[in-house]
């Protein structure tokens, strides 16, 4: 069975300092890996997914994620985060199958300190 | 501009209650998903359909039934609710073509507290 880790439950900085929350994902497969974010008080969006290719992604708002095979891994990062990017994010895995379901992580709860 | 939506955003129910919570998607897609999502428990699969008519439980079913007679339409059933299952619960529908690369779009969520 699919399962996704994410490292951190919590996580408090200041505005303007770099970024990374952790993504481990266990899957017998190809995948497809994606990033969501739920802001305060409003619906789950897309922040970013890796299909093929280009294992560096890039998504909306200045963010990035690094799949890197060996590790299982698929790190979110932004090099400056802003008081706006208090959010809840949930690393998430797909087989490829086009029915494989989608697995999510538990999240991870940011707040951006003015 | 692709459309998940909810019937309800906030319900309050009582124990024991039978309780719908109605999804339609405008996608034309074949699958959909019904997941619910707690604190520090991010979000579980509760049931899916990869067509009409048909369903697949995923990792929390107990305590929950699905039906889809339509395909842009899937329903979640409490058939009987408890207080443990207040939660947030999301729908979501994605295409399985495109080689499978694809991504799930997700409803605004429906608020349920069970009383």
């Amino acid at each position: 069975a699919q399962s996704v880790s994410q490292h951190n439950h919590h996580v408090i900085l200041s505005e303007a300092a770099s970024l990374e929350l952790g993504c481990n994902y266990s899957y017998g497969g190809t995948v497809n890996l994606f990033w969501y974010v739920q802001y305060p008080g409003q619906h789950l969006q897309l922040l970013l997914k890796y299909f093929s290719g280009d294992p560096l992604v890039k998504g909306i708002k200045g963010f990035e994620a690094e799949f890197i095979k060996s590790k299982f891994s698929f790190n979110l990062r932004k090099p400056s985060v802003q008081w706006s990017d208090t959010a809840e994010y949930f690393c998430a895995v797909k087989g490829y199958s086009g029915y494989s379901t989608l697995t999510f992580g538990k999240g991870t709860m940011l707040l951006v300190s003015p | 501009d692709v459309k998940v939506t909810q019937s309800s955003r906030y319900l309050v129910k009582r124990t024991g209650e039978k309780v719908f919570l109605e999804c339609v998607q405008d996608m034309d897609h074949e699958n959909m998903f019904w997941y619910r999502q707690d604190p520090g428990l991010g979000l579980r699969l509760i049931y899916f359909s990869y067509d009409v008519k048909m369903k697949e439980k995923g990792d929390i079913p107990e305590g929950y039934s699905v039906s889809r007679e339509k395909k842009e339409r899937f329903s979640l059933i409490l058939e009987s609710a408890s207080t443990n299952q207040t939660s947030m619960y999301l729908c979501a529908s994605s295409s399985p073509f495109d080689g499978g690369n694809t991504e799930a779009f997700f409803g605004q969520g429906t608020r349920l507290t069970v009383v």
